[in-house]
């Protein structure tokens, strides 16, 4: 149980397109979606928490307007990133939790951004 | 502000060799203290959560224990596939919903034949 899936799982692109990283929940209802960074070497840095129905919340620091999550159902949240620029290459993951998994955050495989 | 300092940042141990790595935390009312394994180029994979100083964990070789100031992960009797990055986390409690997770950077452990 507690199955969550990210796609694409790698993605390269030009600086200044829009990307789009999906999560899914694929086995629970996830009430509550979060969205970390990873930094080679560097520890996961929460970015935002998005609850089903609701906007996001971003933690200090994150542009909001440049990163949009949208979590329209129980079993989907999307992260685009706009205007991506080479500075925003990194390993962006996924957790979520809801259902009978409501004290424990489960991750998703993560997705691979390199922008050119 | 919640920080979570783990140690060693590396260990390397023979197979068999028995350790223990080191998670300590400051938090403004600590609601969980979670451990992760996380495996090169993937997420993180659950492993423990942990409540209230004094409890313990076991899944296999690891065993993960609390204090208020710290947490211990100890692995017995490791092998080669038991090598990956260890996570911990923190989450404190707040007014609202759940929290997001305050990582540690890891000790990355490599477990030789």
């Amino acid at each position: 149980g507690a199955v969550v899936s990210q796609h694409p799982s790698r993605v390269i692109c030009k600086s200044g397109t829009s990307v789009k990283i999906e999560c899914r929940s694929l086995d629970f209802q996830a009430t509550t979606m979060f969205w970390y960074r990873q930094f080679p070497k560097q520890s996961l840095m929460l970015m935002a928490t998005s609850n089903e129905g609701s906007k996001a919340t971003y933690e200090q620091g994150v542009e909001k307007d440049k990163f949009l999550i949208n979590h329209a159902s129980l079993t989907l949240s999307t992260l685009t990133v706009t205007s991506a620029h080479p500075e925003d290459s990194s390993f962006y993951i996924c957790s979520a939790r809801g259902g009978q998994y409501q004290e424990t955050q489960y991750f998703g495989p993560g997705t691979r951004l390199l922008v050119l | 502000e919640d920080q979570v300092t783990q140690s060693p940042e590396a260990l390397r141990l023979q197979e068999g060799e028995s350790s223990s790595l080191n998670c300590s935390y400051t938090v403004s009312g600590l609601r969980g203290l979670f451990w992760y394994r996380q495996d090169p180029g993937k997420g993180p994979e659950f492993l423990f959560t942990l409540y209230s100083a004094g409890e313990e964990k076991e899944k296999e070789r690891l065993k993960a224990t609390l204090t208020k100031k710290e947490s211990f992960l100890h692995i017995t009797a490791p092998k080669p596939e038991d090598s990956a990055t260890y996570l911990c986390a923190v989450q404190r409690w707040s007014g609202g919903g759940a929290d997001g997770l305050t990582f540690g950077k890891g000790t990355h452990l490599i477990i030789q034949p």
